[in-house]
């Protein structure tokens, strides 16, 4: 069976902080990955996506940026928090239908 | 300019009663609609979908009914428990679009006991 794993399951930080998050994903062998951000009570935006290692398509990027350094492992970064950065990022794969991961909960203070 | 719009934005129902969630949208090549479904302080989980080669989409108490004319589905939970109260999202995607799948505005749901 898949799993996806994220880290950290959630951050406080500063404005003008780095920031990186990680998700992973075993049991399944390219996998298409996605990046998703959800304000507190709001729908759920795409970020980022990526069908194999080394691509990523922006679809939003709100001064964020994403990798894919290895075919089961999608990171999303910055080098500046915002405050507007703050949120819920969940990553997700594609099978049947897109899966989530259990989410990182950021706060930019 | 948002692409699949929800309404209400909050509903509260009676358990037992039926919940109906209205979902329409812009893109007439949209060919996917999962319904997900997020409890609080939870990432979202895969309701049901429904493709529009068919207008009915059923799965225990939750259905599916689906206008491809008029581009509109509705969500509806018969027999509502307070294990049901959540968000409720609808979303969308097309085969041209390849990996973006657009999300609705969500409905909160709150089933009274």
């Amino acid at each position: 069976a898949q799993t996806i794993h994220q880290w950290p399951v959630a951050e406080i930080k500063a404005v003008g902080s780095p920031l990186s998050l990680g998700c992973t994903i075993k049991g399944k062998s390219s996998p298409n990955l996605y990046w998703y951000w959800q304000a507190t009570g709001g729908t759920l935006q795409q970020l980022f996506y990526s069908i194999t290692v080394g691509q990523v398509e922006s679809v939003v990027q709100l001064n964020l940026s994403a990798s894919r350094p290895k075919d089961d492992q999608f990171i999303l970064s910055t080098e500046k928090l915002l405050l507007s950065h703050s949120g819920f990022y969940l990553c997700a794969w594609t099978g049947s239908d897109y899966t989530f991961g259990s989410g990182t909960r950021l706060l930019v203070i | 300019q948002q692409q699949v719009r929800q309404s209400p934005q909050s509903l509260t129902v009676w358990e037992g009663e039926t919940a109906i969630l209205n979902c329409s949208y812009e893109d007439s090549t949209f060919d996917y609609f999962p319904w997900y479904w997020q409890f609080p302080r939870e990432s979202p989980a895969l309701l049901i979908a429904i493709r529009p080669v068919s207008n009915k989409k059923e799965d225990g108490r939750f259905t599916i009914f689906f206008n491809k004319r008029e581009k509109k589905l509705s969500l509806h939970i018969t027999d509502s428990q307070p294990g049901d109260s959540a968000t409720y999202f609808c979303a969308a995607s097309a085969e041209h679009m390849g990996y973006k799948l657009t999300f609705g505005t969500g409905t909160s749901l709150l089933v009274d006991p």
